[in-house]
């Protein structure tokens, strides 16, 4: 059963300083996502990850994969307050359930950041 | 352009009620996805189609839980004699179904509430 953990499920930081969200996932993936939601609304994707390596940037986000040691981290650099939200990482299971085709992501259970003036 | 739309947006039901939960996807996605997301929870894998092959149900709970995607665009879940258990958000998503990546889009959710 693949497993995707978060840490810290919580965090609050205060605004200007840096920190990293991980995803750390049980099983052999070199697809992963991760998604934004704001309270009562619905998860907006930030970043799709496709290979060992791969690291994407939008703003004073930073998102990077390793698929050897299973880890993926999201990177915040001087934080403002709009970042407050939930991100969560998912992992794509890619036709190893269904056997082919695009499958359903396995998300984390999300990481719950309050950013505060 | 358009998103991924659902509805109903709330849903109050009586336990042994059956509900269907609608849900529009992005036009020209291929792909169509169900989750189920408990409050302070991730989205959990329910089930998915391409065009209107439904392609895993491995995530549905049990017998009472269906979906459908007839012509390959709208689709319909249906929870069948609801339990209060059933209660949390509903979400659908869509996709491309390309072959390098997965990258889904979802919808506001139906908020189902079993009494």
């Amino acid at each position: 059963e693949l497993k995707v953990e978060q840490n810290p499920l919580f965090l609050s930081m205060q605004e200007g300083k840096n920190y990293t969200i991980y995803c750390n996932y049980s099983t052999t993936s070199d697809r992963l996502y991760w998604y934004r939601q704001d309270p009562g609304k619905s998860l907006e994707s930030l970043f799709v990850l496709l290979s060992n390596g791969a690291v994407k940037q939008e703003g004073r986000l930073m998102a990077s994969l390793d698929t050897k040691a299973r880890l993926s981290t999201l990177h915040i650099t001087a934080a403002v307050h709009d970042l407050s939200a939930t991100y969560f990482c998912a992992v794509d299971m890619w036709g190893e359930r269904s056997g082919g085709g695009a499958d359903g992501l396995t998300f984390g259970k999300g990481t719950h950041l309050i950013i505060q003036p | 352009g358009a998103g991924v739309s659902q509805s109903p947006r709330y849903k109050v039901t009586k336990r042994g009620q059956d509900v269907a939960l609608r849900c529009d996807p992005i036009s020209g996605h291929v792909s169509l996805y169900w989750y189920r997301q408990a409050l302070g929870q991730g989205p959990e894998f329910l089930t998915y189609f391409n065009y209107e092959a439904q392609q895993d149900k491995s995530g549905l709970p049990n017998d009472r839980f269906s979906a459908e995607r007839p012509e390959g665009s709208i689709s319909t879940l249906t929870i069948q004699r609801t339990e209060q258990r059933d209660s949390a958000m509903y979400r659908c998503a869509s996709g491309t179904n390309r072959f390098t990546y997965n990258e889904q889009f979802f919808g506001p959710g139906t908020r189902l509430t079993v009494l």
